[in-house]
């Protein structure tokens, strides 16, 4: 079974540029998570999808990021414009539904902002 | 607000050595409880999954027990091995609707052969 894949491992952007990652979680999960985590914290969640619903956004930076889950599959964090403090690894995560199951993660996105 | 506390944020131990990991919740409100493991670089691995209605669960050298009432959950790791040594973190899932979850800063375990 492919784990959660996400694109691109790394990237550095200057502050104020715009930047997109990418996720596919894994097949059949209705789930999709996305976490912000800074260095020495634990993951922080940003935007939680119940197929392509948005099911808790409360703690994503409405102004500055957006994300979307088109048909219900792969899903796109976007940040427009960054800030120095957005620097930290983007992690996708994904369940067969909520609550009731594991998480599965991908290896996360490493982003830094100069 | 859940808040999810772990202590000690660093450990030491030899080869060899039984160990325990602890974390706190301030909201006794929780679906499940999930512990996780995370390399330098990597992604985090599920560990264990205990649901609210359960009391422990085990998977080989690693048993976790979760206290609804007290807020807490621990994770003992028998006979430690220096392939153990990680970042160890414990996520709490509300038990409402949205069913987010909340993760702990991790306890950074090192086991020295």
């Amino acid at each position: 079974e492919a784990g959660v894949a996400q694109s691109p491992r790394y990237k550095i952007i200057e502050k104020r540029q715009s930047v997109a990652f990418w996720c596919n979680p894994i097949s059949g999960h209705a789930t999709l998570y996305w976490y912000q985590q800074i260095l020495g914290q634990g993951p922080k969640l940003l935007i939680q999808f119940q197929n392509n619903g948005v099911v808790d956004d409360s703690q994503l930076p409405k102004d500055r990021f957006s994300a979307e889950r088109l048909k219900g599959v792969d899903s796109t964090l976007k940040i427009q414009p960054a800030k120095l403090e957005d620097s930290a690894v983007y992690l996708c995560a994904s369940s067969l539904y909520r609550q009731q199951e594991t998480q599965y993660f991908g290896p996360g996105t490493r982003l830094l902002v100069l | 607000k859940q808040e999810v506390t772990q202590i000690p944020a660093a450990l030491s131990v030899p080869e060899g050595e039984n160990l325990v990991l602890n974390c706190s919740f301030t909201d006794s409100a929780i679906y499940n409880l999930q512990w996780f493991r995370q390399d330098p670089g990597k992604g985090l691995t599920s560990l264990l999954l205990i649901q609210s209605s359960q009391r422990e669960q085990t998977s080989g050298r690693l048993n976790a027990s979760l206290d609804k009432s007290s807020g807490r959950s621990t994770l003992y790791i028998a006979a430690s091995q220096p392939g153990d040594s990680a970042t160890y973190l414990c996520a709490v899932t509300l038990g409402n609707r949205a069913g987010k979850s909340t993760f702990g800063d991790g306890t950074t375990l090192t086991v020295k052969p």
